[in-house]
């Protein structure tokens, strides 16, 4: 298996656009995570899906962020529109409950 | 939500010593967990630690567990400049164990 696999590695953006960041998991897990880092509040959890249905979604700062799972191998998350404090590395997990989480490396947005 | 908090946030050694980190926690938990991420990378998994564990081992990592406390710590041996990394303890957001909370890291320096 490749591993979670994350596109694009790196996209620059200006602000308004709408930006799509996508994530393939690896196959047969049955959750996924969205997650953002930045160096001010490190990682935080954005939303999370366990057997395509989310599951919980506090963590997505605002109605501009949204985050769908079509099928259990792969999911988007969208900003729309994007602001330059969106600017941050965007990772995405799969696991299983109680287990490891297997991270993608991740797509560094930057939105000018 | 649940978070750890590793200490110290950066930690500089030398190659061949020990280097240990801590992190603590607030709520209840089933499984405490540790993370390595290298400069630009996504996270990888080092290993995970039940609540029933007092203390595991993986090469030449040595973690521990104190529920009481709610405290962790991670060790790692005869440190490498490989080891340079930033090393994240992982706490799920509820005993389903669906999400991980991260906290903010300890940024490892091993100089040659």
């Amino acid at each position: 298996d490749a591993g979670v696999i994350q596109s694009p590695r790196h996209e620059v953006t200006e602000m308004g656009q709408e930006v799509t960041l996508r994530c393939k998991p690896i196959s047969g897990h049955n959750s996924l995570f969205w997650y953002r880092q930045t160096m001010m509040r490190g990682l935080e959890l954005l939303i999370y899906f366990n057997n395509n249905v989310p599951i919980d979604d506090s963590g997505m700062p605002e109605d501009r962020f949204s985050a769908k799972m079509p099928n259990a191998s792969f999911s988007t998350l969208k900003i729309q529109p994007s602001e330059p404090r969106d600017s941050a590395v965007y990772f995405c997990a799969s696991g299983t409950a109680n287990t490891e989480a297997f991270f993608g490396q991740g797509t560094r947005l930057t939105v000018v | 939500s649940q978070q750890g908090e590793e200490d110290p946030q950066a930690l500089s050694i030398q190659e061949g010593e020990n280097a240990t980190m801590n992190c603590s926690y607030k709520t209840s938990i089933n499984n405490l967990q540790w993370y390595r991420q290298n400069s630009g990378r996504g996270l990888v998994h080092l290993i995970l630690i039940r609540s029933n564990e007092r203390e595991k081992h993986s090469g030449r990592l040595r973690v521990t567990l104190d529920t009481s406390k709610k405290s962790s710590s991670l060790l790692i041996t005869a440190s490498r400049a490989a080891d340079t990394a930033s090393y994240f303890c992982a706490t799920p957001t509820s005993n389903s164990g669906y999400a991980l909370n991260f906290g903010k890291g300890t940024s490892l320096l091993v100089t040659p």
